[in-house]
């Protein structure tokens, strides 16, 4: 159980274009859902915090104008990289928390973005 | 403030040895911590935590770790390390309102047969 998806796996776009990255809890309800970035041979960093049904809360110097999260349901959140840059190449992983009193997060296998 | 420290970057094991990878952190109140372990090119997969209970916690894949509150420790061991054990080992500790994991820098497991 608590199995969450990322699509896609791995994506190559053209500068100035936009990218969705989906983020699905498979069999379990996510009350709450974090979009990290990780850099080669760093730790992760966290980006933004979502609620279903609410505005995401994002991170110190995560431009919400840029990073667009959606949690519109409880087993799906959308992480959406606007006019992508070369800068924005990095490895993007969601997370997914079941409702309290579970105090796991269960990670997605990753999405690795790459802005030529 | 609210940190963990994995003192090690790297820890090198010969296969069917015990290993320790390090864990300590700072936290106000009771920490919920964790263990993930990342494989090349993978998103993480959850190993262990302690909320409350036992001090010595046991998970997946053999893997264990023991909480010291005195010594604001949590360290992953496993009795008898694998090749396959080798990988990126994160340990986290619940911080903030909105159950947000703040995470240690990693620490890279290399076991040589």
């Amino acid at each position: 159980g608590a199995v969450v998806s990322q699509h896609p796996s791995w994506v190559i776009c053209k500068s100035g274009t936009s990218v969705k990255i989906e983020c699905r809890s498979l069999d379990f309800q996510a009350t709450t859902m974090f979009w990290y970035r990780q850099f080669p041979k760093q730790s992760l960093m966290l980006m933004a915090t979502s609620n279903e049904g609410s505005k995401a809360t994002y991170e110190q110097g995560v431009e919400k104008d840029k990073f667009l999260i959606n949690h519109a349901s409880l087993t799906l959140s959308t992480l959406t990289v606007t006019s992508a840059h070369p800068e924005d190449s990095s490895f993007y992983i969601c997370s997914a928390k079941p409702g309290t009193p579970s105090e796991t997060q269960y990670f997605g296998p990753g999405t690795r973005l790459l802005v030529l | 403030a609210q940190s963990v420290a994995q003192p090690e970057d790297q820890v090198n094991v010969a296969e069917g040895n015990p290993l320790t990878v390090k864990c300590t952190y700072s936290v106000s109140g009771n920490p919920y911590l964790f263990w993930y372990v990342q494989y090349p090119n993978r998103g993480l997969q959850f190993l262990l935590k302690y909320i409350t209970g036992d001090n010595l916690v046991k998970g997946s894949y053999g893997f264990e770790a023991e909480f010291n509150k005195s010594q604001t420790s949590f360290h992953l061991k496993k009795p008898s390390a694998l090749v396959s054990d080798s990988a990126l080992y994160f340990c986290a500790v619940r911080g903030g309102s909105n159950y947000q994991l703040i995470w240690g820098a990693g620490t890279k497991l290399i076991i040589k047969p």
